[in-house]
Formats: C-alpha cells, structure tokens, sequence
C-alpha cells in the first residue's frame, strides 16, 4: 500500500513570490508520482508528473518538481507566483507499471496567493 | 489530452430518493473508470474501480449496495446514490483511464447535496 503526506494544509505567499508545496510519500514498490491542481468545486487537473529518468519534472504555468528517491519526496515549486495560481493542489502515487493508475492521495495543500 | 466528462455537476436531492452520476470519456475508449468522494477540505478517497463488462471492485468501507456503478461501454460508467441521505452529501469525481495512456483524467466532479 501506499501513502502520501503533504506537510502543509495552507501555504499563503504574496504574489511575484516563490512557492514550494511539499509532498512525501511511502510505498514498498516502486512509483509513479503527480501533482495536481484543484480549483473550487472543479475536477483536477494534472500540473506534472514523473514516471522515470530525469528526476526534474517541468509542467504547465510554470510549475516543476523534483524527485528525489533517498527523500522519497516529491516536492512542487514555482519560482514566481500568480494571483490565479491561488487553488488546492495534491500530490499522489500510484504503483509504477501496474497499469490501473489507481491513485492515491495527499490531503492536499491550500495555496493562497495574496496581492 | 482526452476529455472525461461528469454529469451533472451539481445535484440536489431529497433525503431516500436516488441520484445518477454519469461520467463519459468523449474522445477515448476508457479501459477502467475510477470513482473518487472528497469531503469538504480533505483529500480524494477512492471508492470503487470499474472495467468495462465487469463488476466494480470497491474499497474497503464502501457500501456496494449503496454506491451502485455501472460501467456499461467503454465510454459511460454511472454511479448511483440509492436511498441517499444527508451524510451522503459531498463531492463525487470520476477519472477515466486507458491502457495507451500513463495517467488517468478526471471529470468536472458532482456536487450532491441530499436535504
């Protein structure tokens, strides 16, 4: 089984600022990782994800993260944020290769962008 | 990317009767759907996978007789809230996944409100 623990529920940040949302995960199998955006009574939507090679993944608006096995971390950065990049983001696993893409997780991060 | 579409987005329904979520992958045959309910300000629980043809598996706590899917094409899966009740209340989003693919989509999600 596997489970993800992302270390903030709210993270306010003035806009133009950099942001990082953390995610850690657990699993006794290998996975694959995502992070994704929710934005009030939405679906998700995917900002990136990692599956193998280069543990720097870019995504849309701007949006990166770097896996990092030892830390079994998954941590989703910004370098300058935007008033509408004020949403809930989650981080989740699924095992890799096991084709079902069952997704499990975090309880997500409140990103607050503040003027 | 392909496009998974929910209806209906917001339902609001009387406490013991019954309400259908449909849930279509318009531009893509989905080898297995996924129905998720997320409570206010808490994460994405997964509730039940299904395959087209086939039974759908349930996670553990999950009323099958309550929580009815079907899955009928490759295309359409429903969900059915039987006898709902306000604890029933939340946010139900579905992802469609296919083999081809190394992520699964999301619908818009359905907001039921049982009064």
């Amino acid at each position: 089984a596997q489970s993800v623990t992302q270390l903030d529920s709210q993270v306010p940040v003035f806009e133009e600022a950099p942001v990082e949302l953390r995610c850690n995960y657990s699993s006794s199998v290998s996975v694959y990782l995502f992070w994704y955006v929710q934005y009030p009574n939405q679906g998700l939507q995917l900002l990136l994800k990692y599956l193998s090679g280069s543990t720097l993944v870019k995504g849309i608006n701007g949006f990166e993260a770097e896996f990092n096995k030892s830390q079994t971390s998954f941590h989703l950065r910004k370098p300058s944020v935007h008033i509408s990049d004020t949403a809930e983001y989650f981080c989740a696993v699924t095992p890799a290769g096991a084709g079902s893409y069952q997704l499990t997780f975090g309880k997500g991060t409140k990103l607050s962008v503040i003027p | 990317g392909a496009v998974v579409s929910q209806h209906p987005s917001r339902v609001i329904c009387k406490s013991g009767t019954s309400v259908k979520i449909e849930c279509r992958s318009l531009d893509f045959q989905a080898t297995t759907m996924f129905w998720y309910r997320q409570f206010p300000k808490q994460s994405l629980m997964l509730m039940a996978t299904s395959n087209e043809g086939s039974k759908a598996t349930y996670e553990q706590g999950v009323e099958k007789d309550k929580f009815l899917i079907n899955h009928a094409s490759l295309t359409l899966s429903t969900l059915t809230v039987t006898s709902a009740h306000p604890e029933d209340s939340s946010f139900y989003i579905c992802s469609a996944y296919r083999d081809v693919e190394t992520e699964a989509f999301f619908g818009q999600g359905t907001r039921l409100t049982v009064v």
